[in-house]
């Protein structure tokens, strides 16, 4: 049982670039969380993606930006790259119904590095 | 708002030494609680979770109890090995589909020999 795949593993950009970050989740599942997390910091909240709709987000601006495709993946987009968005960013999935009482299943991550 | 306090680290232990981590949080409702861990160059998986007051979760060896009246969530291990040299989250979750998964700023183990 595939868990969450996240592509690609690394990549470095220029700053003013645009991004598009892949992830695919666990079997199953059907919500989509993303997270930023900076070197040394515990994972910040983007945005999270059900029915393809975007349902709660983080305190991010609108630079990031997401999508969930019908079979639940998800893209997570950034633009106007800035050198403060180089981190490891996470996917993470869920399966809405049981809410609160599950945790999520994390992919390996991207790292991000905008130069 | 949510929010998880943990304490400061890194921790450094030798090895079979007795481990705590403390970690406190402020939330709505009734969250459930966790705690992740980071090996380096990986994701986060979950070790263990609690879902209500009194619940112990244990996985691994390392426990935590689900303290409503102290609000914390302390991770404890009788005995560490070098292996589980990594970085430890608190986190909670309220109740909701919608809801989110909360961090704390992590906690840094190194176990040496």
């Amino acid at each position: 049982d595939a868990g969450v795949t996240q592509s690609p593993t690394h990549l470095i950009k220029t700053r003013g670039q645009q991004v598009t970050l892949r992830c695919s989740p666990k079997s199953g599942h059907d919500t989509v969380s993303w997270y930023q997390q900076a070197l040394g910091q515990g994972p910040q909240f983007i945005f999270q993606y059900y029915e393809e709709e975007e349902r709660q987000r983080g305190n991010f601006p609108d630079r990031f930006s997401g999508h969930q495709f019908p079979n639940y993946s998800s893209e997570l987009n950034v633009n106007a790259l800035l050198l403060g968005d180089s981190a490891l960013y996470l996917c993470a999935s869920s399966l809405f119904f049981i809410g609160g009482e599950e945790g999520y299943t994390f992919g390996s991550g991207t790292r991000l590095t905008v130069v | 708002g949510n929010s998880v306090t943990q304490m400061e680290g890194p921790v450094t232990l030798s090895e079979e030494a007795f481990l705590t981590i403390n970690c406190t949080y402020t939330a709505t409702g009734y969250p459930s609680l966790f705690w992740y861990v980071q090996y380096p160059g990986e994701g986060l998986q979950l070790l263990l979770k609690a879902t209500k007051a009194d619940d112990k979760g244990s996985n691994k060896g390392f426990e935590a109890t689900y303290r409503k009246e102290t609000t914390s969530f302390h991770l404890e291990k009788g005995s560490v090995q070098v292996s589980d040299s990594a970085v430890y989250f608190c986190a909670l979750r309220v109740p909701g589909g919608y809801q989110k998964v909360t961090f704390g700023t992590g906690t840094k183990l190194q176990v040496i020999p």
